[in-house]
């Protein structure tokens, strides 16, 4: 089993339409929590950090759910321009409390219109 | 711009020549990261500095891969002895003391 797992897709949605992602991860000490957007042959930008009490930032709204291990990306109202693959990122801290960083496959959106 | 950047932006070099990366990471980031990214993947950790201290090198690194930080500022990952599975794009990222992670463009190695 991956440390984090992915959809690849791709998820085929209309303007406009809500899609939601999820990503499960292995490691129950996972401590913090990231999704980032990667535009092809473009480097991954962050898009927010998932917070324990779930965050929202305009039409995103990040949740975490530590029991089940997994974190989820809402888009709502989705734009031509929020095509593109989703990096899920999650850190693991070892037993030596170095960072150990992990980035899932990705999930890719495509938005049509 | 106050971005992180990396140079070179494209590399193609022939199997078995060494090549060097550098990245020049955010002013007020002390920590740094190189990953790797193939097609279709996720980045892959490679390494992560805080200030100039090597704190981690994932096992990808082989022994063929070195990286530096001498002063804390930018760094610099080195190849040795390419081999055509080291064709990827190379990214670094920097952040503060958190975790949320700013990338550079990346350098894509092709090995020929």
């Amino acid at each position: 089993r991956k440390e984090v797992e992915q959809d690849p897709g791709p998820f085929n949605v209309p303007e406009g339409a809500t899609v939601a992602f999820n990503c499960t991860y292995s490691n129950s000490a996972s401590q913090s929590f990231f999704w980032y957007r990667q535009d092809c042959r473009k480097e991954p930008k962050l898009l927010m950090s998932v917070y324990s009490s779930g965050n929202e930032d305009g039409r995103f709204t990040a949740q975490l759910n530590r029991a089940s291990q997994y974190i989820s990306l809402l888009i709502r109202d989705s734009k031509l321009s929020d095509s593109a693959t989703y990096l899920c990122v999650v850190n693991m801290r070892g037993y030596s409390s170095a960072s150990k960083i992990i980035f899932g496959s990705g999930t890719r959106l495509s938005i049509r219109p | 711009d106050t971005g992180v950047s990396q140079n070179p932006r494209h590399k193609i070099t022939k199997r078995g020549q060494n090549v060097t990366f550098r990245c020049d990471p955010i002013s007020e980031h002390n920590r740094l990261y190189w990953y790797r990214q193939t097609l279709g993947q996720g980045p892959e950790f490679l390494t992560y500095f805080q200030n100039e201290a090597q704190l981690e090198k994932s096992r990808l690194l082989s022994d063929r891969f070195s990286a530096e930080r001498p002063k804390g500022s930018f760094s610099t990952l080195e190849i040795q002895r390419t081999e055509q599975g080291d064709s990827a794009m190379y990214l670094c990222a920097s952040s503060r003391e958190a975790d949320e992670q700013y990338f550079g463009p990346g350098t894509r190695l092709t090995v020929t």
